[in-house]
């Protein structure tokens, strides 16, 4: 079945220093790839869709990749500050368009100042 | 004005009583989701629904019912509550089908004694 595997729960890094979350997904087909960020208090929010395996998308300094052959995709940022301390989230799209979105566990950023 | 509208924000039952939640958007998009969020969990997909009328099953759905009465409105029954049922719920709106982005309300937190 579809599945989206996120290992690291937290990420504890200062400020400037680079960021890097890996997900690894499981599907039929082509994925459609998402990275959700949730700030305390609130839903989450969209930060990128991947459509195309070794394609970038980028927003807000942050950029996703996934690569097809080894069923991987992350999420990397050059330089984090304190403000982008949250939840993040790899989401998978099923294939088919069945309207289901699976939610990896979360990897929790701590940006120390 | 908040495009996902959840209520009530807090809620705090007992064992075995009967709970509502509610959500209305105005986004008009056809899917409509309920998710509860744990931690160590992650957001775990209730029940869902892609028009007034239509439901489906999500991946936690026990002890939980849902109705979609009309293209804004999609409610989450919980007709004997327990204390595991206890979490934070979102409710979410997708435009476009597993390939679009999810809006979320900003949650209902649900405390059962």
């Amino acid at each position: 079945g579809n599945s989206v595997t996120q290992m690291q729960g937290q990420v504890t890094l200062s400020e400037e220093e680079f960021l890097f979350i890996n997900c690894t997904y499981s599907t039929t087909g082509y994925p459609t790839l998402f990275w959700y960020v949730q700030y305390p208090g609130e839903g989450p929010q969209l930060l990128l869709k991947v459509t195309t395996a070794n394609n970038k998308g980028s927003s807000r300094g942050f950029e996703a990749t996934y690569d097809k052959g080894t069923t991987s995709f992350h999420l990397q940022k050059a330089s984090v500050q304190e403000s982008d301390s949250a939840v993040y989230y790899c989401v998978l799209g099923e294939a088919g368009n069945t309207g289901k979105l699976i939610f990896g566990l979360g990897t929790t950023l701590q940006v120390q100042p | 004005e908040a495009a996902v509208t959840q209520s009530p924000r807090n809620k705090v039952t007992v064992t075995g009583g009967n709970v509502t939640l509610s959500c209305r958007q105005t986004n008009s998009h056809n899917y409509m989701y309920w998710y509860r969020q744990d931690t160590g969990h992650g957001l775990r997909l209730i029940h869902y629904s892609y028009g007034a009328g239509n439901l489906q099953i999500g991946d936690v759905p026990d002890g939980y019912k849902a109705t979609r009465t009309t293209q804004e409105d999609f409610f989450l029954l919980l007709e004997l509550a327990s204390p595991s049922q206890t979490s934070l719920y979102f409710c979410a709106t997708l435009r476009g089908g597993s390939t679009g982005q999810l809006y979320f309300g900003e949650g209902s937190k649900l405390t059962v004694l």
